[in-house]
């Protein structure tokens, strides 16, 4: 199985701040992975997937990066609405999709 | 506009057994693979199984392989997950997502599955 480890668990940042968030797969994913927003008491929402393509709709200042097993998810400027939970996932694996464990973005 | 509605959720008792359904609407449903994707109460999001459009092609985590059985009904655009020896670690928000190209590019809501006695 493909093991996603993403980093950090959590961090506290401010509005107008550049966060980045952390992808690393056990083996080699060709770009397939997504990342989703998660607000609490709400279903998972697409941000961007195939490492760097933005989900239609989604702001700009969420951008994706990486190649081979390491990939980051950065968000430009911190807006209030952007405090949530980040995953992300890896479709390479046609029999088995696995997620990372989260990262919680607080105040 | 895709929308998906998961029902069948609910208390079960360990060993028990519940089906959950997801309805489909929005879009040509036999013409997307369809996943569930569960949540424990405060942990993360979990994959547990994909069904390919035609449904001919099935796929589960390890924590489930064996016990639960998804499945699908083109006619009537409807996703199934027939869970069965159900046991407390299951105990999680039940999503039903539309794959574009093998990501989950559209969730539902949830229904919540509580295992206990």
């Amino acid at each position: 199985d493909i093991q996603m480890t993403q980093s950090p668990s959590s961090l506290s940042a401010s509005v107008g701040d550049r966060v980045t968030i952390t992808c690393r797969a056990s083996q080699g994913i060709s770009n397939s992975l997504a990342w989703f927003q998660q607000k609490a008491g709400k279903a998972p929402k697409l941000l961007l997937y195939g490492a760097s393509r933005l989900e239609s709709g989604v702001p700009s200042r969420f951008s994706g990066s990486g190649f081979g097993t390491d990939y980051a998810l950065t968000i430009s400027s911190l807006q209030p609405e952007d405090f949530a939970t980040y995953y992300c996932q890896q479709y390479y694996s046609n029999v088995r999709r696995t997620f990372g464990q989260g990262t919680k973005v607080e105040i | 506009e895709v929308q998906l509605l998961e029902s069948g959720g609910g208390l079960v008792q360990p060993g028990g057994s519940l089906r959950l359904s997801c309805a489909a609407s929005g879009f040509t449903f036999s013409n997307y693979a369809m996943s569930w994707v569960r949540q424990a109460p405060g942990k993360g999001l979990e994959w547990v199984s994909v069904i390919s459009g035609g449904g001919g092609g099935t796929y589960y985590a390890d924590s489930v392989r064996g016990r639960f059985t998804i499945s699908r009904d083109n006619s009537k655009n409807t996703l199934y997950l027939l869970m069965n020896s159900l046991r407390a670690e299951d105990t999680a928000i039940y999503y039903c997502a539309q794959e574009v190209n093998a990501y989950c590019a559209y969730w539902g809501q949830g229904t919540l599955v509580t295992v206990s006695s």
